[in-house]
């Protein structure tokens, strides 16, 4: 069945990289995603990978796909504490836009 | 460009009355999909519209329906609201489906009492 699974809650340090892991499950998936939410926001597209692709980079945001393992991961460079929010990752099953979401993680950034 | 736009942002409703919600997609975008967020099922995929045609659908009981006009925007309609439906209603477009550039508008949040 369609399940996308990521760890509920991270904390890491200012400055340091965060790196924000979830599997999937539908191999049909054209893109994937990441969106981050803010308290009381709706959801801000952040990157998105093709499935084509090992790995995706973006200012400080790298992307590595690992489809044999159905891995997608988030990494953030040099965290800082705007970057405190909930991440959803999302496959596309089918390439349509009928996204799949985990769960959400929660980034907290301390001093 | 303008973003993704949903009216209005918060609403206030009794059980059994039904609510309208409005999105209008960014200048350009013909997808426009829709998806309910609650603390307990997390974000849930409600309908897809493509060109005034429904392309896809969730699993939600048919008192969700939702339309798309000639000029893109779209509107989501929930009939005989119940508790359960409180929730904040995410609309999100692209400017073809599947097409990787998925943007959302801030959300509608329904409140059901």
């Amino acid at each position: 069945g369609e399940d996308v699974e990521q760890s509920l809650f991270l904390s890491v340090r200012e400055g340091d990289s965060s790196v924000i892991n979830c599997t999937y499950t539908d191999s049909s998936s054209t893109y994937l995603y990441w969106y981050k939410q803010e308290p009381g926001a709706g959801l801000q597209l952040l990157t998105y990978i093709f499935s084509n692709m090992d790995m995706k980079q973006d200012q400080r945001l790298t992307v590595l796909l690992n489809k044999k393992d159905k891995h997608l991961s988030l990494r953030i460079a040099d965290t800082q504490t705007g970057d405190s929010a909930i991440y959803f990752c999302a496959e596309a099953p089918g390439g349509y836009n009928k996204l799949i979401f985990g769960a959400g993680t929660r980034l907290a950034v301390h001093p | 460009k303008a973003g993704v736009t949903q009216t209005p942002r918060y609403l206030i409703k009794t059980r059994g009355q039904q609510v309208t919600l409005s999105c209008s997609p960014i200048s350009g975008h013909r997808s426009v999909s829709w998806y309910q967020q609650t603390p307990g099922q997390g974000l849930q995929f409600l309908f897809e519209y493509f060109s005034e045609t429904q392309r896809n659908k969730g699993n939600f009981p048919g008192r969700f329906s939702g339309r798309q006009f000639s000029n893109s925007r779209s509107e989501m309609n929930v009939s005989t609201l119940e508790l359960g439906d409180s929730a904040l209603y995410l609309c999100a477009s692209s400017r073809l489906a599947g097409d990787g550039e998925l943007f959302f508008g801030e959300g509608s949040r329904l409140t059901v009492l």
